[in-house]
């Protein structure tokens, strides 16, 4: 299976603040996802990002807040902007393999 | 995708005690997966069951999909204090992605 990195694993932030988090699979991947992960939540997705296109976005989330970038096949990142407390959250990149999702580590964002 | 209900929410058990999840859907689903996620940690993919009326076994765990398609259960016999942690099923939706249920949170009890 992949194997995926994620960074930071968590920060603290000041609300108004943006946060950028990193994620670098050690593969070639077509489509890589962003879910947010609320406390004692379940996952929700927020985008797919594409190589060479813009993120695919579901309802509720839009690229202004959640900017993403997906500049080659191996990565990609998401940006957390103007950041509140309602943005605190665990953020996981994921990449598909044979329908099932392998997840990286994890951004545990708690915002101030 | 619509999101599924699991119940129950939570589930504390003593070691040596089954468990049992559940997962409801109001329409047909394509497919289920199934995910662990131990506390702290990030989802871990269990298994995928795509037939109507599948089982599928994996040690301790028992994974089953129903006839119509709208349900499925994972079922643990005899809990060990490692199988604490929050499971997931999950389905494939339009666009194929994955909407994930509820989740249950199982705590083992020595």
């Amino acid at each position: 299976s992949a194997v995926i990195s994620q960074k930071p694993s968590r920060d603290i932030c000041q609300r108004g603040t943006s946060l950028t988090i990193q994620c670098q699979v050690d593969s070639q991947v077509t489509m890589m996802f962003w879910y947010r992960q609320q406390p004692g939540q379940s996952l929700t997705l927020i985008a797919t990002a594409n190589q060479g296109s813009e993120a695919t976005y579901e309802s509720g989330f839009v690229i202004d807040k959640f900017p993403i970038s997906r500049p080659n096949l191996t990565f990609s990142t998401l940006t957390v902007s103007n950041m509140s407390p309602e943005d605190s959250s665990i953020y996981l990149c994921s990449v598909t393999e044979t329908g099932s999702l392998f997840f990286g580590s994890g951004t545990q964002l708690s915002v101030l | 995708g619509q999101q599924v209900m699991q119940i129950p929410q939570y589930q504390h058990v003593q070691e040596g005690e089954d468990f049992t999840t559940y997962c409801n859907s109001s329409t047909t689903l394509s497919n289920i997966q199934w995910y662990k996620q131990r506390p702290g940690g990030h989802p871990v993919f269990l298994i995928q069951l795509v037939k109507s009326g599948e089982v599928k076994k994996q040690k301790r765990l028992t994974f089953q999909f129903g006839e119509a398609k709208k349900n499925s259960s994972l079922h643990i016999t005899a809990t060990q204090t490692t199988d604490v942690g929050t499971y997931f099923c999950a389905h494939t939706g339009g666009g194929n992605k994955l909407t994930f249920g509820t989740g249950t949170q199982l705590k083992v009890e020595l």
